[in-house]
């Protein structure tokens, strides 16, 4: 099974400003086949379900602001947020689909100062 | 719209069973993966099964593997997860989830079912 960490595992940020959230795999996501990234992230936000923010590492799921994006590789990968608004508290986790059975990391609680 | 809910939590007692359903409207249900995830109390989320769209296949967490079983019902959009065997680790929320065409991602999610165990 893949091991997934995150670090931080809470993050408290200032409104407006940045924030970085690292998620490690113990295998690579990389599928060498296709050269796509099997790693996604997810936000849940307090008393609701889970919501897609990217997936296969870059990409933006349908409706998620610019200020998100996710990078990296092999690994290691980051989501970062350009500058955080009160909105974005919940929290995040990365998620490893290279391998069954699928992995989530722990979860980077996040919220406001 | 893409809908999803789930229904058939409830209380049981361990070793019991459930049919957790997930009724999914607003897309061609049999195009589609389907997944569950799981979230225990004040926990992170557990990934619990996929099944892909026509049903012919399914995949598993080992910490359910032999006690649940995903099913489909492409004629009446219909997901369904039977739980037997349950303990105190299987009591948590249960999220079905429509995954993203090729990807595999969980785009859209249901509101969830509780499924508490208690003698």
């Amino acid at each position: 099974e893949i091991v997934m960490t995150q670090t931080p595992l809470s993050l408290s940020v200032t409104p407006g400003e940045p924030a970085s959230i690292s998620c490690r795999s113990s295998q690579s996501l990389l599928d060498t086949d296709d050269g796509d990234t099997f790693l996604d992230w997810y936000l849940q936000k307090p008393g609701l379900s889970p919501q897609l923010l990217i997936y296969s590492l870059s990409h933006r799921a349908s409706g998620v602001p610019d200020r998100f994006s996710g990078s990296g590789s092999g690994t290691d990968f980051t989501l970062k947020i350009s500058r955080v608004e009160a909105e974005d508290v919940g929290v995040y986790y990365c998620m490893q689909r290279i391998d069954f059975p699928w992995t989530f990391g722990p979860g980077t609680r996040v919220d406001i100062k | 719209e893409v809908q999803l809910l789930e229904s058939g939590g409830g209380l049981v007692q361990p070793g019991g069973s459930l049919r957790l359903s997930c009724a999914a409207s607003g897309f061609t249900f049999g195009n589609f993966a389907m997944t569950w995830v799981r979230q225990a109390p004040g926990k992170g989320l557990e990934w619990v099964s996929l099944i892909v769209g026509s049903g012919s296949s399914s995949y598993y967490a080992d910490s359910v593997k032999g006690r649940f079983t995903v099913s489909r019902d492409n004629s009446k959009n219909t997901l369904f997860l039977q739980v037997n065997g349950l303990t105190d680790e299987d009591a948590a929320v249960y999220y079905c989830a429509k995954t993203r065409p090729e990807t595999l991602a969980f785009e859209v999610w249901g509101p969830g079912t509780l499924v508490a165990v208690s003698s």
